[in-house]
């Protein structure tokens, strides 16, 4: 079965500096699909950016980047010039590549942006 | 477009009754998945519809049931409520084409709370 870990439950950044979430998984798949999912305290589950892993290149947008480490089963998310939107919590998530849409979420990281 | 819906957005029962939620996917997304989201077990898998059939089912008790209509809108039930029923309830729609990995897009939640 597949797992997600994400080791930091809480991190903090200043406005407009740069933080890095970290996310390792488990999984003897060789084919599968990776999210990051962003929470704000609506609950509104919103969509930050998404990796193939057949891709080597890293996924990206605007602020958002993401480092994928295939072998090593990570999954980074870079967010560069924080701002207080940002503030949320964070979900690294899993598919697998096949017949349904399971997605496998992490604990998740709670992020504060100081001004 | 239209984002994903859910109704009612907030619901209070007491133990032992049954509560029907509903969600009303993005046009045009045939798949419909259903989280639990509680702050001891996370975000846990229910089940996900797609084109009126269950596609896949999470490890929750029969009381947990789901159902999806011709225009992909989707109920799930859950019958002689506990205590521990009390969580957000997501829903997330989708294309349905879980072969190349579907973006699923998530509603705003139902707040559950059994007393």
């Amino acid at each position: 079965a597949q797992t997600v870990t994400q080791s930091q439950p809480e991190m903090s950044v200043q406005e407009a500096e740069t933080v890095t979430l970290s996310c390792t998984y488990d999984t003897s798949e060789s084919d599968y699909y990776l999210f990051w999912y962003k929470q704000p305290p609506s609950r509104q589950m919103i969509l930050v950016i998404r990796q193939e892993a057949y891709k080597q290149q890293n996924a990206t947008e605007n602020r958002f980047s993401v480092n994928f480490q295939k072998a090593a089963k990570s999954f980074s998310l870079k967010i560069s010039d924080s701002q207080l939107g940002d503030a949320a919590m964070y979900f690294c998530a899993y598919l697998s590549r096949g017949a349904t849409n399971k997605l496998i979420f992490g604990t998740g990281t709670l992020l504060a942006v100081q001004p | 477009k239209a984002g994903v819906t859910q109704t009612p957005r907030y619901l209070i029962k007491t133990r032992g009754q049954q509560v029907t939620l509903s969600c009303s996917p993005i046009s045009g997304h045939r798949s419909v998945s259903w989280y639990q989201q509680t702050p001891g077990q996370g975000l846990q898998f229910l089940f996900e519809y797609f084109s009126e059939t269950q596609r896949n089912k999470g490890n929750f008790p029969g009381r947990f049931s789901g159902r999806q209509f011709s225009n992909s809108r989707s109920e799930m039930n859950v019958s002689t409520l506990e205590l521990g029923d009390s969580a957000l309830y997501l829903c997330a729609s989708s294309p349905g084409l879980a072969a190349v990995g579907d973006t699923q897009y998530f509603g705003p939640g139902t707040r559950l709370t059994v007393l």
